[in-house]
């Protein structure tokens, strides 16, 4: 069965401390693997999108990376404006189109 | 503003009561998705359009629900005899099959309370 694991469940930083959120994967035939960032009532906001494993992209303070088992979102020198909860999905190979998510990290940058 | 929109923002409805919800997608987006999210979880997968096909429908989704598209444009969702269980956001999102697998880009939901 498709299932995707998030950790930690939530993470608290002090301003500038970097750190990383874990997003495990166990699907067939993996066609893409999603980030989205989603603040407290509203819906979630795209962040990245990685097809194959050695894949990287960044914005800003963040860094998607993606491996074939796995996928790690780095957070450099993060701001209170960081806070939110991360999200990751995947799609998975076959006609399907739906994202299969993870329950999310919730993260909380203090300054 | 450009993105996905949906209406209303809010509905506290009366177990029993019939709900439903619009979504607009992105206008150039031919696929339009409907997923459910509850406290503390990632979305859950309802139903998936292309144009005005709907291809794609998730066992969540009992014979309570039911979604349309009829114009390939806005869409619906409609649920009946609602119950304290479908309490939740319910989140509309599109994408562009001219790019690919592509990336879905969500609404800012409606949040279903039901009393």
């Amino acid at each position: 069965e498709d299932q995707v694991t998030q950790s930690p469940e939530a993470l608290r930083l002090q301003e500038g401390e970097s750190s990383s959120l874990n997003c495990s994967y166990t699907v067939s035939g993996l066609r893409g693997l999603f980030w989205y960032r989603q603040d407290p009532g509203k819906g979630p906001e795209f962040l990245f999108t990685l097809y194959s494993a050695g894949e990287e992209k960044e914005k800003e303070r963040l860094k998607a990376t993606l491996t074939k088992k796995e996928s790690f979102l780095h957070i450099t020198a993060p701001k209170p404006e960081d806070s939110a909860t991360y999200l990751c999905a995947v799609v998975r190979g076959g006609a399907t189109n739906k994202l299969i998510f993870g329950t999310g990290t919730l993260l909380a940058v203090q300054p | 503003d450009t993105g996905v929109s949906q209406n209303p923002r809010h509905k506290i409805t009366k177990r029993g009561q019939n709900v439903t919800f619009r979504c607009d997608p992105i206008s150039e987006h031919n696929r339009l998705y409907w997923y459910r999210q509850t406290l503390g979880q990632g979305p859950e997968f309802l139903t998936y359009f292309q144009n005005e096909a709907q291809l794609e429908k998730s066992r969540l989704l009992s014979d309570r629900f039911s979604a349309e598209r009829p114009k390939g444009s806005f869409s619906t969702l409609e649920i009946q005899r609602t119950e304290q269980g479908d309490s939740a956001m319910y989140l509309c999102a599109s994408s562009s099959r001219d790019r690919g697998i592509i990336e879905q880009y969500f609404g800012p939901g409606t949040r279903l309370t039901v009393t």
